[in-house]
């Protein structure tokens, strides 16, 4: 089965320190990729896409960088965060565009920034 | 551009009651799928029922139906005999080839 992994789980980092936060899916191939923010008490903004290795498509300009290395990895950066950048960070894939499979989603990153 | 509403930020129902979430959608496209979602105090999503756009039939999923309204893109969430379980944030979910949701809707169940 497929599964998905998101860490870390909690960060908290200094305005103008630099992330990291990674993703990976198991159990499936060529799978499309999502970076999602959810501000509190707010709906889930998209923030990057992905279709493949290395095609990344980005919905909202902003401070934030993604990339997709390999297949089934999809990480998000920043080189300086901002106090705006605090939030929570969910990872999520699905099979394949236009169908009616639902994306799956990891269990988020709560970022704080001081 | 394609957008998701929902209008209701908070919504309150009895135990073992019935309620109603509504979504309205805006798009151009004829071909899509609408999908509900529930994020517990947990924060994990968690798909509740799928619908696609060609079918007229709405969806059903145990205690959770829709009433898919294509001619005025409504897609209203109904859950039946609420259970305490069921309180949490649900998002309405637009896609034909990327995802848009909804700002969400926080149901609270009263025991």
């Amino acid at each position: 089965s497929q599964t998905i992994h998101q860490w870390p789980a909690t960060l908290v980092q200094p305005v103008g320190s630099p992330l990291s936060l990674e993703c990976t899916v198991e159990g499936t191939s060529n799978p499309n990729l999502y970076w999602y923010r959810q501000a509190a008490g707010r709906g889930l903004q998209l923030l990057f896409y992905s279709v493949g290795i290395g095609q990344i498509s980005s919905e909202v300009p902003q401070n934030l960088s993604a990339s997709r290395p390999q297949d089934r990895q999809f990480i998000l950066s920043s080189k300086k965060l901002l106090l705006s950048d605090s939030g929570f960070y969910l990872c999520a894939w699905s099979p394949e565009l236009g169908t009616n499979q639902p994306q799956h989603f990891g269990d988020g990153t709560r970022l704080s920034i001081l | 551009a394609q957008t998701v509403t929902q209008s209701q930020p908070e919504m309150s129902v009895q135990e073992a009651e019935t309620v109603t979430l509504s979504c309205t959608y805006d798009t151009s496209e004829s071909d899509y799928y609408l999908f509900w979602y529930k994020q517990p105090p947990s924060r994990q999503m968690i798909l509740v029922i799928r619908q696609e756009a060609y079918k007229q039939q709405n969806a059903t999923e145990n205690r959770f139906s829709v009433n898919f309204q294509k001619a005025a893109k409504s897609f209203s969430l109904k859950i039946s005999d609420s259970q305490l379980g069921d309180a949490a944030m649900y998002f309405c979910a637009y896609t034909t080839y990327k995802y848009i949701f909804g700002t969400g809707t926080r149901l609270k169940v009263l025991a």
